[in-house]
């Protein structure tokens, strides 16, 4: 079975500009997360989404955004690039569904590695 | 909210020597627990996980894990570290119910000298 994709797998943006990753979930993966990786800070959680809605939110600005598409692949966007945006952004995709349990295996992708200069 | 603390922000061991990393968490109701590891280059995998039952627990590659609920940690352990085992590796929670995001610990990065 395929693991978690993540496209592109590095990309080099000025500030102000905006950015779109993409993440494709492992098959059967209903639930995709998005975690922004700093040597300083370790994983943030930027958001989690479930069947198309947003189900979390971490404390992120709202230049910070996300989508889910209904065959659960998952794009987020960073408007308005900032110097600090500069890091690796992970997604995870888990099995878990609606209404069940907790049960929060989560598999990760190879990262963005997002500069901004 | 739940928080994550490791204590321990580099490691460095000679090969054959036994590890431990600290991990504490807070967060005042039932926890599911986990250990990642992201080896150099490599995405981040899962290490050992903790939903209930024996609060010891194994994992991949000789790994092991004690949950102690009285202390708040998750303290993970190896008998004799391989150079291999050079990895940053982290400790993360999430809340036992409902759809809880997971929180991750800042990570402890460990290196083995051959």
């Amino acid at each position: 079975k395929a693991g978690v994709t993540q496209t592109p797998r590095y990309l080099i943006k000025t500030r102000g500009q905006q950015v779109t990753l993409s993440c494709s979930p492992i098959s059967g993966h209903r639930s995709v997360s998005w975690y922004q990786q700093t040597p300083g800070q370790g994983l943030q959680f930027l958001f989690e989404y479930f069947s198309e809605t947003q189900r979390n939110k971490g404390n992120f600005p709202g230049r910070f955004s996300g989508r889910q598409f209904s065959n659960s692949r998952s794009e987020m966007n960073v408007s308005t690039l900032e110097l600090g945006d500069s890091a690796l952004y992970l997604c995870a995709s888990s099995r878990e569904t609606q209404g069940a349990r907790s049960y929060n295996e989560q598999f990760f992708g190879p990262g963005t590695r997002l500069t901004v200069l | 909210a739940q928080s994550v603390s490791q204590h321990n922000h580099h490691v460095i061991l000679s090969e054959a020597a036994s590890l431990e990393l600290g991990c504490n968490y807070s967060y005042g109701g039932t926890v599911n627990l986990f250990w990642y590891v992201q080896y150099p280059g490599q995405h981040l995998q899962l290490l050992l996980k903790y939903f209930s039952g024996d609060p010891l627990v194994k994992g991949i590659k000789g790994f092991e894990a004690e949950f102690i609920k009285s202390k708040f940690s998750f303290n993970l352990r190896k008998p004799s570290v391989q150079w291999s085992d050079t990895a940053e590796y982290f400790c993360a929670v999430n809340a036992n119910f409902g759809n809880e995001k997971l929180t991750f610990g800042t990570g402890t990065r460990l290196t083995i000298i051959p």
